[in-house]
């Protein structure tokens, strides 16, 4: 697609909830990243994926947190047993190789409430 | 590990005056540094891009940084600010040689006053 795209754009559940987030990167984009972005801060690093591989995973904050890329294209970002506390909106960015290498394309978000 | 410190979480500036926005970074290593910008209610867009091939950097909508090794810094300017400057404003470091995991500062917000 043209851009970064991310479903759903609004998701609502209730605490203890299973959550799954989809990021559709741009075609051809081998890097594809998550992040979580809180009111009135900056993009909290997640986990970003090299190709179909956690390339770095470091910034999951529990193992209620997953992602995968099984194709090196769509990613989804998995939340079980939802806290209040993880309400956010999840960014996802993809990136090209090359000299365009590190420069981040984001979607509009994905954003959590958890009730 | 890299990270970023943005001082200042609010600037305000009258329309026609000079854009100081403040970055400074730590790294280990030869970082990418980057700005990017989030109008309301977008998606954040990059402005410029630091490689180590000119330390002076010119962006979009006529924003350029300047990267300085010896101060660790990597401030964002524009001469003459505009309204449709006003948004958020993320400095971001990369560390290219361990791969491109891109730590964001908490960002700052600029005010344009009429």
């Amino acid at each position: 697609g043209a851009g970064v795209s991310q479903t759903p754009s609004n998701k609502v559940t209730e605490k203890g909830k299973y959550v799954e987030l989809r990021c559709d990167p741009i075609s051809g984009h081998t890097a594809l990243y998550w992040y979580r972005q809180s009111l009135g801060q900056g993009p909290e690093f997640l986990i970003y994926f090299q190709g179909t591989g956690a390339a770095d995973d470091s910034g999951l904050p529990n193992d209620r947190f997953f992602a995968v890329r099984p194709e090196g294209s769509v990613s989804t970002l998995k939340i079980q047993r939802t806290e209040r506390g993880d309400s956010a909106v999840y960014l996802c960015a993809s990136s090209a190789s090359g000299r365009a290498a590190g420069e981040l394309f984001f979607g509009e978000g994905s954003r959590l409430t958890v009730l | 590990a890299q990270s970023v410190t943005q001082l200042g979480s609010h600037v305000s500036v009258s329309e026609g005056a000079l854009v100081l926005l403040r970055c400074n970074y730590s790294s280990s290593v030869p970082p990418y540094l980057f700005w990017y910008v989030q109008y309301p209610n977008q998606g954040l867009q990059l402005l410029l891009k630091y490689t180590s091939a000119a330390t002076l950097v010119k962006g979009i909508n006529g924003f350029e940084a300047e990267f300085k090794k010896s101060e660790t810094s990597f401030h964002l300017t524009k001469p003459s600010a505009h309204m449709s400057d006003a948004a958020e404003y993320f400095c971001a470091v990369s560390d290219r040689d361990g791969g491109f995991k891109t730590i964001f500062g908490a960002g700052t917000r600029l005010f344009v006053k009429a």
